[in-house]
């Protein structure tokens, strides 16, 4: 069956880094996404690609945030300077239809662990 | 703005008990509303439901969605230690030229034996 996958699966960087999250979305789907869920709390809503373009994004995802689909493959999350609250599983989802009956596929997530 | 509500929050049951989660949304532009299971990682899918009043079954899990009063069930019967997880219920929105889902913030259901 086909999968997402996400690379790294636990990352640990120092407070003001820049870090980039790796994704691999289904090769012919075509709607992509990142949710982030912080320990303890819901998985909340980041921001939706489609057409080389964001589609959509939370009041979470600020400037210091950035997505990117650089080789036709790769789907990848950027925050520039990471804070401590940045800590949280980032999960990488796709979607193949905009059609009510497709269903999401996510990856298994990336921990990201800000010191 | 769009909410998702679970309940309970968290239930503690034993094993061969029967058990019925809730979801009830307010949100805009309704597209369907799924139903994820999350262990450890990622959420992995059991349900989707897009019409009232037709139940979708996969072996011991069962569910139905209202769209009238907005709100679906989920129904676990004969419990086993291994449906010991958090349960998200989450409904597809549609906005712009994608959707998104929104999440409830989890039934976490632990099974005794």
């Amino acid at each position: 069956e086909p999968e997402v996958t996400q690379t790294p699966s636990h990352q640990v960087t120092q407070m003001g880094q820049e870090v980039i999250l790796r994704c691999v979305p289904i090769s012919n789907h075509l709607y992509f996404y990142w949710y982030r869920q912080i320990l303890g709390q819901k998985v909340e809503f980041l921001v939706s690609f489609y057409n080389n373009e964001i589609s959509e994004k939370s009041e979470i995802f600020d400037d210091q945030f950035s997505v990117e689909r650089p080789d036709g493959s790769n789907f990848t999350l950027k925050i520039r300077s990471t804070k401590l609250e940045d800590s949280a599983m980032y999960f990488c989802a796709s979607k193949g239809s905009y059609l009510a009956n497709y269903g999401y596929t996510f990856g298994s997530g990336t921990r990201l662990t800000v010191v | 703005e769009d909410k998702v509500v679970q309940s309970p929050l968290s239930l503690v049951v034993h094993e061969g008990d029967t058990v019925t989660l809730n979801c009830s949304y307010e949100v805009t532009n309704f597209r369907s509303l799924l139903w994820y299971k999350q262990e450890k990682k990622a959420p992995t899918f059991l349900f989707m439901l897009t019409s009232s009043g037709i139940e979708k079954k996969s072996g011991r899990l069962s569910s139905i969605l209202d769209k009238k009063e907005l709100f679906s069930i989920l129904n676990i019967t004969a419990t086993q230690t291994g449906d010991s997880a958090v349960y998200l219920c989450a409904v597809d929105c549609y906005g712009g030229a994608t959707n998104k889902l929104i999440f409830g913030t989890g039934t976490l259901l632990a099974v005794q034996p």
